[in-house]
């Protein structure tokens, strides 16, 4: 079965850098998009980033464009999530999810069990 | 970008039928997901491509799309059903969620 693992979590003051990992198991990983997500505390969810199955294609939500990079290594199968220039707005929990067949219309069909992230001075 | 629009919260009594709607004004040609978040746990998707069950999903979560509005419909609603629910809309290049429906089960 499909397992995604984040790690890399803590607290950071802000303006600092942190970066997230994410391990996946359990199906064919070079062949399938990767997205992070992220849910403040009592909030809903906001997409943050995908990357597609072979890296080439990188996309943002608006709130971290400039700001966060995402990476993978189909070696090792693992994405990352390079946060920089953190606010305290960052504040949330991270999961990283595994996208869906299709590209066109995304859907995301698996999910890790999420880390937290505090930016805090 | 485009926003998706959900009630806040939704009561039903055990055994009824649940609907929670999503509103979007560019639905268009896209499909809804949806996603059930049940407290301290992780989203699951519940309903893809508008209508589609993934494996494992109880048969009384269904989902249609018409107009401008996605609808997930939960029939003979369980106890266990009490949870958060999400739409999620997206094209190649991006992903939005509704805000996300809280679902009570009294």
């Amino acid at each position: 079965q499909v397992q995604l693992v984040e790690s890399g979590g803590g607290v950071v003051q802000p303006g600092m850098s942190l970066r997230l990992s994410c391990a996946a198991s359990g199906f064919i990983f070079r062949t399938f998009g990767m997205h992070w997500v992220r849910q403040a505390p009592g909030k809903g969810l906001e997409w943050v980033a995908f990357i597609s199955y072979d890296g080439t294609k990188k996309y943002f939500g608006d709130s971290v464009k400039g700001r966060f990079t995402i990476s993978r290594d189909n070696s090792k199968n693992t994405i990352d999530l390079q946060m920089n220039s953190l606010r305290a707005e960052d504040t949330a929990v991270y999961y990283c999810a595994k996208s869906g067949r299709s590209t066109s219309s995304p859907y995301l069909d698996s999910w890790g069990q999420g880390i937290l992230v505090t930016v805090s001075s | 970008s485009y926003e998706l629009s959900q009630p806040p919260s939704v009561s039903v009594s055990p055994g009824q039928t649940a609907r929670i709607t999503c509103s979007g004004d560019k639905w268009g040609d896209k499909y809804a997901s949806w996603y059930q978040q049940r407290p301290g746990q992780s989203p699951v998707l519940v309903i893809y491509q508008d209508s589609r069950r993934p494996s494992g999903i109880p048969e009384r979560f269904s989902g249609s799309n018409s107009g401008n509005t996605a609808t997930l419909t939960i029939s003979g609603t369980q106890a266990i059903d009490e949870a958060d629910y999400y739409c999620q809309a997206g094209d190649s290049s991006t992903v939005v969620f509704g805000g996300g429906t809280k679902l009570t089960v009294l």
